[in-house]
């Protein structure tokens, strides 16, 4: 059971803007910044928002980052077929002094 | 460029040990927090370990710690994982990586190197 909690899949159709939550504690989300990780099969994950809501160099602006107290969202807008994916957030936990993930949310694009 | 590359993966017996590496280049490995990071076979992410730059601050997820024992060399650019007393849902691809940007981002990956605990 990961200590982040993201619905393990979402769906959408191209050129739709979808939104994916990651919930956790005060301890987690409520404390430290939160980073998404998009992950392509057989491939180790990418980088894709820190920091809350930042974009490292080469990320498409079609991908967006918010938190608001324990929770956090990844937003992708205007979505593609090579956004069907996997897709992980991250927090710094102080209670257990260390980074938690969520499960994972599988994104398809219909 | 920059790079982070695993070796020592492989089969080992339950109780057994193994000792993965990391080598990293293109960029001032002595400058960076490293973590390993598993994944087990169709799983999600687990974090395992932490390292600081100078390696005075270390910390261990619950699952592997007082049996997983990180380290770098930072003369040599590498950073290890010693993994005893393996149990088989230890099996899983570790991946090296470096700590890079605000909030404990995790801005670089290895490749990953797959750890199998079999009997």
């Amino acid at each position: 059971q990961s200590v982040l909690t993201q619905p393990p899949s979402a769906s959408g159709t191209p050129g739709q803007r979808v939104t994916f939550s990651c919930s956790g504690s005060s301890s987690n989300i409520g404390s430290n910044a939160v980073n998404w990780y998009q992950q392509l099969p057989g491939t180790a994950p990418k980088l894709l928002i820190y920091n809350n809501n930042q974009r490292p160099s080469g990320v498409p602006d079609r991908f967006s980052g918010s938190k608001s107290g324990t929770s956090a969202s990844l937003a992708i807008s205007g979505l593609q077929s090579e956004d069907e994916v996997d897709y992980y957030c991250a927090a710094w936990d102080d209670s257990l002094s260390g980074m938690v993930f969520g499960g994972g949310t599988k994104l398809t694009v219909l | 460029q920059v790079q982070l590359v695993e070796s020592g993966g492989g089969l080992v017996k339950p109780g057994g040990s193994l000792r993965l590496s990391c080598a990293a280049s293109g960029f001032t490995f002595s400058d960076f927090y490293m973590s390993w990071i598993r994944q087990a076979p169709g799983k999600g992410l687990e974090w395992v370990s932490y390292i600081s730059s100078s390696g005075s601050t270390i910390f261990y997820a619950n699952s592997v710690r007082g049996r997983f024992t990180i380290s770098r060399d930072n003369a040599k650019n590498s950073l290890y994982l010693q993994m005893n007393s393996l149990r088989v849902d230890d099996t899983a691809v570790y991946y090296c990586v470096r700590e890079g940007r605000e909030g404990g981002a995790f801005d670089i990956w290895g490749q990953g190197t797959m750890v199998t605990v079999s009997s």
